[in-house]
């Protein structure tokens, strides 16, 4: 069945620094992949959509990259602030998985200033 | 800026009571889903929701869960009777398109204890 690993340990990290934090994904070939941020106690909120021809989107600070051959993504904040502290969940998805979303575990990232 | 509205945003209930949680999705989305996650845990998938019947559901979703569109705006997840591991924050999301291939779009969650 298929599996997604993300970084079970939070990632701390001091401010301005970036944060790379990792989606692995493993029996399947996903055709594109989604990350959302996740405040506590809140909803996921859509952050970036990768597709399975795309090798690396940027949208302001953030960039996520797709490697079909690895089975991971990348996603990556640069010079983080204390607000991009949450935790980050990848969905990665198959081309006939319908509308679902199938989250990994989550990375929770702390940024310290 | 548009978005999914969930109430209520916390409900207490009795084990074996029934519950409804209500969310409005974005005015002009077409699919519609539940999430639910328990603490600590990952969100999970419950069911999809177009054209006015389930597109796809978990094994979550089992016969306890029901999931209705009454009326042009509200969309409803009913358990029929809550047990103990009911306990979660649940999630409802609407989409334009497929989520596969498209934003999803998260209420802020009802979080339901079953006492």
């Amino acid at each position: 069945s298929q599996k997604i690993e993300q970084n079970s340990e939070a990632l701390n990290i001091q401010e301005g620094k970036t944060a790379t934090l990792t989606c692995n994904y493993t029996n399947y070939s996903p055709a594109y992949l989604q990350w959302y941020r996740q405040d506590p106690g809140r909803g996921p909120v859509f952050l970036l959509l990768i597709r399975e021809n795309e090798k690396e989107k940027r949208k302001e600070r953030l960039k996520v990259t797709f490697d079909t051959t690895l089975k991971q993504s990348l996603f990556h904040i640069t010079a983080s602030q204390p607000a991009d502290s949450a935790t980050y969940l990848c969905a990665p998805g198959r081309r006939n998985q319908g509308g679902k979303l199938i989250f990994g575990q989550g990375t929770e990232l702390s940024v310290k200033p | 800026e548009p978005e999914v509205t969930q109430t209520p945003s916390h409900q207490v209930t009795q084990m074996g009571q029934e519950v409804i949680l209500r969310c409005v999705p974005i005015s002009n989305h077409l699919y519609f889903y539940w999430y639910r996650q328990i603490l600590g845990q990952k969100v999970e998938f419950l069911v999809s929701f177009y054209n006015n019947e389930i597109s796809e559901k978990s094994e979550i979703f089992d016969d306890q869960f029901s999931v209705e569109r009454p009326d042009g705006s509200n969309f409803t997840l009913k358990i029929r009777s809550t047990k103990l591991e009911d306990s979660a924050m649940y999630f409802c999301a609407s989409s334009g398109g497929f989520a596969g291939n498209t934003e999803a779009f998260f209420g802020q969650g009802t979080r339901l204890t079953v006492v």
